[in-house]
């Protein structure tokens, strides 16, 4: 099946810096891409959606200028989470929908992401 | 607003039970429906997808879909410790061109105890 490449793994951070994620398409192209957040215990909340080539679209309470999302190219999405602070510590997941493939959605294997 | 709601559990299960999950949505104009396997820090993995009201076996997995009740159903048979996992439900509410969100439940821990 359809394959997300998600780096890094795992990443930390001191505060007040930014930290970019990357989430490859490898054997597909990924016109959409959704960008998810998971904190400890809980469901994965959709932070924003990426169409190639347009301005990404954010969910209710997202901070567009706190967490960018580029999507230039249709196997390279990434978001980046500028001037880091400890309440982002998270698990970042990125997810493509695949047109034919069975559930329609392949996941990146997501970013825990650590802010000190 | 969207919502997916599940019991968070934990739902503790003998090994070789049916582990027997629920999910219940608030859009009754959702068309798909997912069932995902998640290991604590991992990404979900997909379990079942079912579109259509009724049954959809697949192995020891078979997931139950009522729309006229809102209500999604996912039930595991011969339960092993190795299906010990949060266990989410997402649906899309739509079913052609347009938005492709998923909206997750909460998700529901299983443990299978040997």
């Amino acid at each position: 099946g359809a394959v997300v490449s998600q780096h890094p793994s795992w990443v930390i951070c001191k505060s007040g810096t930014s930290v970019k994620i990357e989430c490859r398409s490898l054997d597909f192209q990924a016109t959409t891409m959704f960008w998810y957040r998971q904190f400890p215990k809980q469901s994965l909340m959709l932070m924003a959606t990426s169409n190639e080539g347009s301005k990404a679209t954010y969910e209710q309470g997202v901070e567009k200028d706190k967490f960018l999302i580029n999507h230039a190219s249709l196997t390279l999405s990434t978001l980046t989470v500028t001037s880091a602070h400890p309440e982002d510590s998270s698990f970042y997941i990125c997810s493509a929908r695949v047109s034919g493939q069975v559930g329609g959605y392949t996941f990146g294997s997501g970013t825990r992401l650590t802010v000190v | 607003q969207k919502e997916v709601e599940q019991n968070s559990g934990p739902l503790s299960v003998p090994e070789g039970a049916i582990a027997s999950l629920n999910c219940t949505y608030s859009d009754r104009g959702s068309q798909s429906f997912f069932w995902y396997r998640q290991y604590s820090g991992k990404s979900p993995e997909l379990i079942m997808s079912i579109y259509s009201n009724g049954d959809k076996e697949d192995g020891r997995f078979t997931a139950q879909l009522n729309k006229a009740s809102q209500y999604v159903s996912l039930l595991i048979r011969d339960s092993q410790p190795s299906d010990s996992a949060t266990y989410l439900c997402a649906v899309n509410p739509n079913s052609g061109a347009g938005s492709y969100q998923l909206t997750f439940g909460k998700g529901t821990k299983l443990s299978v105890i040997p």
